[in-house]
């Protein structure tokens, strides 16, 4: 089946610095990807939509200066959490849309968990 | 507003036994309904989903209805194992546009040995 990757896994950084995410489809092409942020013991928030070549759409109430996404490749989305603060401390995951298919052909990362100090 | 939402939040079952998690939505303007499975620490894993022009969709174990008159989402797993333990979402997806979806709050489901 299809595989999405994201890197890194987990990642520890002090208040202030900005922390990239990556998130890859493996063995096939992504014209969408989906960023969603996880709270412990809630659902997943939907928090950009990322298309290929063009700028992120991002949901309400999420502050697009502060979390970057850039989709520069069909198989490659990012995510940078600029200054970061502990309140942004969070499960990050993101999802690949094939090209063909319904809402349900929608492939999840394993998440990266991220702490701010 | 557009939401999705769930009755209970754990559930727990014994082996063997099967499970009926529920789910409720607001908006009737949604393609597909989907049900996702994570296990901690992982992101979301799809079982199933269901076209809103259909009422019933079986897959391997699970079993999905869909009651459009009420607004209610059923998952069903036959024969529970304790690999099934996790939490369960419902979500909805629309075919148009870039095909956002929308998850529930997420049910917790146990399986006693």
């Amino acid at each position: 089946g299809a595989v999405v990757s994201q890197h890194p896994s987990w990642v520890i950084c002090k208040s202030g610095t900005s922390v990239k995410i990556e998130c890859r489809s493996l063995d096939f092409q992504a014209t969408t990807m989906f960023w969603y942020r996880q709270f412990p013991k809630q659902s997943l928030m939907l928090m950009a939509t990322s298309n290929e070549g063009s700028k992120a759409t991002y949901e309400q109430g999420v502050e697009k200066d502060k979390f970057l996404i850039n989709h520069a490749s069909l198989t490659l989305s990012t995510l940078t959490v600029t200054s970061a603060h502990p309140e942004d401390s969070s499960f990050y995951i993101c999802s690949a849309r094939a090209l063909a298919g319904n809402a349900g052909t929608q492939y999840f990362g394993p998440g990266t968990r991220l702490t701010v100090l | 507003g557009e939401s999705v939402g769930l009755h209970l939040p754990t559930l727990s079952v014994q082996e063997g036994d099967n499970s009926i998690i529920n789910c409720a939505y607001s908006n009737s303007a949604s393609d597909y309904f989907i049900w996702y499975k994570q296990e901690s620490g992982k992101g979301p894993q799809f079982i199933i989903d269901i076209r809103s022009n259909m009422d019933k969709r079986q897959g391997q174990r699970v079993t999905v209805l869909l009651n459009k008159t009420v607004k209610h989402l059923s998952l069903q797993i036959a024969a529970t194992q304790p690999g099934d333990s996790a939490v369960y979402f419902c979500a909805r997806g629309n075919s148009g546009g870039y095909q956002k979806v929308t998850f529930g709050t997420g049910t917790k489901l146990q399986v006693i040995p």
